[in-house]
């Protein structure tokens, strides 16, 4: 069956400094890949997508995702953290291009001073 | 522009107690979804809708049912509450045709039985 793995389930990240969160899907081929944000109280937002092509993907409010095939990984990323970054990010996948959307146990996202 | 508006927001049920929740999406998408999530588990699938007129059954379906009303309508029944259904539910919408396009979300309804 699917799975999408996020493996930590809270990192706090000093505001101004990188951010990556992890991401591992099990998949035969490669599924529709998608990161999203949830603001407490809020429903979710869509950060990013890939569908194919060029595997580092640029979306929303400066995150970026890297698709690697080998590691059946898919990495979300931010150079400089904000405060207002403080959220729940979902990892899901929608495999062979069907509509059901998989989704990760999500990463709470903890930003300090 | 809403996009997908689910209604009630909150919702205090008894045990054995019915309600329907309600989900509507101006956005004229095809496929519709209904989710819960629960602390630790994301998000899983209830049921969802590829078209109007279809509804297949999602990861967790026991104790719900659902009905394709028209294309904008999805609406999402608990028949018999238990307290196992205390949840945030959460209704999507997706293009669906073709390739898998990204799915919108309501903003929630927050559900507890007791």
């Amino acid at each position: 069956a699917q799975s999408v793995t996020q493996p930590d389930i809270h990192i706090t990240v000093s505001e101004g400094a990188s951010l990556e969160l992890r991401c591992n899907y099990s998949y035969g081929a490669t599924p529709y890949l998608f990161w999203y944000v949830q603001s407490p109280g809020q429903g979710l937002q869509l950060l990013l997508k890939y569908f194919s092509g060029d595997t580092l993907v640029q979306g929303i409010k400066g995150f970026e995702a890297e698709f690697k095939r080998s590691q059946s990984s898919f990495n979300l990323r931010k150079p400089s953290v904000h405060w207002s970054d403080a959220a729940e990010y979902f990892c899901a996948v929608a495999p062979g291009g069907f509509q059901k959307l998989v989704f990760g146990t999500g990463t709470r996202l903890l930003v300090s001073p | 522009n809403a996009g997908v508006t689910q209604t009630p927001k909150f919702q205090v049920l008894k045990t054995g107690q019915s309600m329907t929740l309600q989900c509507a999406q101006d956005m004229n998408h095809n496929s519709m979804y209904w989710y819960r999530q629960d602390p630790g588990m994301g998000l899983r699938l209830i049921y969802y809708s590829a078209s109007e007129g279809t509804t297949d059954k999602g990861e967790v379906p026991n104790g719900y049912n659902v009905s394709r009303l028209n294309k904008r309508e999805f609406s999402l029944r608990l028949e018999s509450a238990a307290p196992s259904q205390t949840s945030v539910y959460f209704c999507a919408s997706s293009g669906g045709q073709g390739p898998y396009t990204e799915a919108f979300f309501g903003q929630g309804t927050r559900l507890t039985v007791v």
